[in-house]
């Protein structure tokens, strides 16, 4: 177990409607990212949050968004849902001021889009 | 052309079999090299974490990295049924930002 808990585990929305996915960082990790991963890809990264300010993106569109709280727990959000946008999401927590501290993921929340 | 190119499989072997696992990618400032498994449903699990050029060795596990041509492998020995999984590695430019680019994964299938 890494201590990154998510959730829901899985859920169905429809086309056009919004959704909100959250994660739990492990215990001293301050920094969250947020990951894509189709089915049969490799995840790909969507943003970054370090003390609670988005630091990096990847190629994601602006419907795309989230937050960081105090406690380093995070949140996804994902307007207007397109059928692509089903997928499993990913969160990983690192301390980046930490040497060698590499991301750790936690088990993701599957989303169908309908 | 992608950034990190891996063989999606399926890679079948016997159990007890000395698995090879590899990538290539394009971006010469890739520093930081990481394979991760992935059972079923599951989110990645970190394997292996290696910092520029070498070997690094973990019990039945061992990753190598060749900057110079841009190639790192993976090799797991005695290999077990447990194994079967996908084997996705990743890679980043530096330390404070966290962007991981990840291969495909290549689906590991290791049969009694």
């Amino acid at each position: 177990e890494t201590g990154v808990t998510q959730s829901p585990t899985h859920l169905i929305k429809t086309r056009g409607q919004q959704v909100t996915l959250r994660c739990s960082s492990q215990s001293g990790h301050n920094t969250v990212s947020w990951y894509q991963q189709a089915l049969g890809q490799g995840p790909q990264f969507i943003f970054q949050y370090y003390r609670e300010e988005e630091n990096g993106r990847g190629n994601f569109p602006p419907r795309f968004s989230g937050l960081q709280f105090p406690n380093y727990s995070s949140e996804l959000n994902v307007n207007a849902l397109e059928l692509d946008d089903s997928a499993l999401y990913l969160c990983a927590s690192s301390s980046p001021t930490q040497t060698n501290t590499e991301a750790f993921f936690g088990q993701g929340t599957r989303l169908t889009v309908v | 052309q992608k950034e990190v190119e891996q063989d999606p499989g399926p890679l079948s072997v016997p159990e007890g079999a000395i698995v090879s696992l590899n990538c290539t990618y394009s971006n010469s400032a890739f520093q930081y090299f990481m394979w991760y498994r992935q059972y079923s449903r599951k989110g990645p699990e970190l394997l292996m974490y290696t910092y520029s050029s070498g070997n690094k060795e973990d019990g039945r596990f061992t990753a190598q990295v060749d900057k110079s041509s841009k190639y790192i492998s993976l090799f797991i020995r005695d290999s077990q049924p447990s194994d079967s999984a996908t084997y996705l590695c990743a890679m980043r430019v530096n330390t404070g930002f966290q962007k991981l680019v990840f291969g495909t994964g290549t689906r590991l299938l290791v049969s009694p």
